[in-house]
């Protein structure tokens, strides 16, 4: 089976950055994908990654280590609307189709 | 606003019951994918569809089940539900059966009493 961890919450001010770790076990590998979602919303894509590295999506970050099984999630120039629930998500070789897998997601809470 | 559609927003209905909930996926998306959301359980993947077949199945109980129809709308259907099935579920789709993104619809809240 897979299971990930991943902090329950997070507190950080306006302006900062912050990271959100997430580390997985899987039978098999795809790539890792991170959700955001805000209270009483539905989950919104953010990024994913397939190979080592970091991939850069404007404020936000997302780097992967497949060696470590661990990938975190970098926010950049906080702002209020970003405080939100946040999901890493694997997709590993054994499914057939697209099924992920989801952490129990971290809460961001921005304070000015 | 993803483009994906669910409907109804609230159901509220009694242990022992039946319900559909029903998702339009974004235009052009063939691929559906359903999962259930609760406090206890975290956001769990129940089944996809891909083109009206069945491509990946999760934890899905045995009294619920889904289709995908020609239309390329899919329902899911919750039977002999119990306490336990109160949650928020949401369908979610995507153009291909493995594209990396997943678009999400606003869910719809189930609450059995």
């Amino acid at each position: 089976g897979q299971s990930l961890e991943q902090p329950s919450e997070v507190t950080a001010v306006e302006g900062a950055i912050v990271q959100i770790n997430c580390t997985y076990q899987t039978s098999g590998f795809y790539g890792l994908s991170w959700y955001q979602q805000h209270d009483g919303g539905a989950p919104t894509f953010l990024s994913y990654n397939a190979l080592d590295g970091l991939e850069e999506t404007g404020r936000f970050s997302s780097f992967l280590s497949r060696s470590d099984s661990y990938g975190y999630l970098l926010l950049q120039e906080l702002q209020m609307k970003d405080s939100a629930s946040y999901f890493c998500a694997v997709r590993d070789r054994g499914n057939a189709g697209n099924m992920l897998t989801f952490g129990g997601g971290t809460r961001l809470m921005v304070k000015p | 606003d993803s483009g994906v559609t669910q409907t109804p927003k609230h159901l509220i209905t009694a242990t022992g019951q039946r319900v559909t909930l029903r998702c339009s996926p974004r235009s052009g998306d063939l691929s559906v994918y359903w999962y259930q959301q609760s406090l206890d359980q975290g956001l769990q993947f129940l089944i996809q569809y891909y083109n009206g077949e069945e491509r990946a199945k999760g934890n899905i109980l045995e009294r619920f089940s889904a289709q995908q129809f020609p239309d390329l709308h899919s329902e899911l259907n919750l039977s002999s539900l119990e306490l336990g099935d109160s949650a928020l579920y949401f369908c979610a789709s995507s153009a291909s059966a493995t594209d990396v993104a997943q678009y999400f619809g606003p869910g719809t809240r189930l609450l059995v009493l």
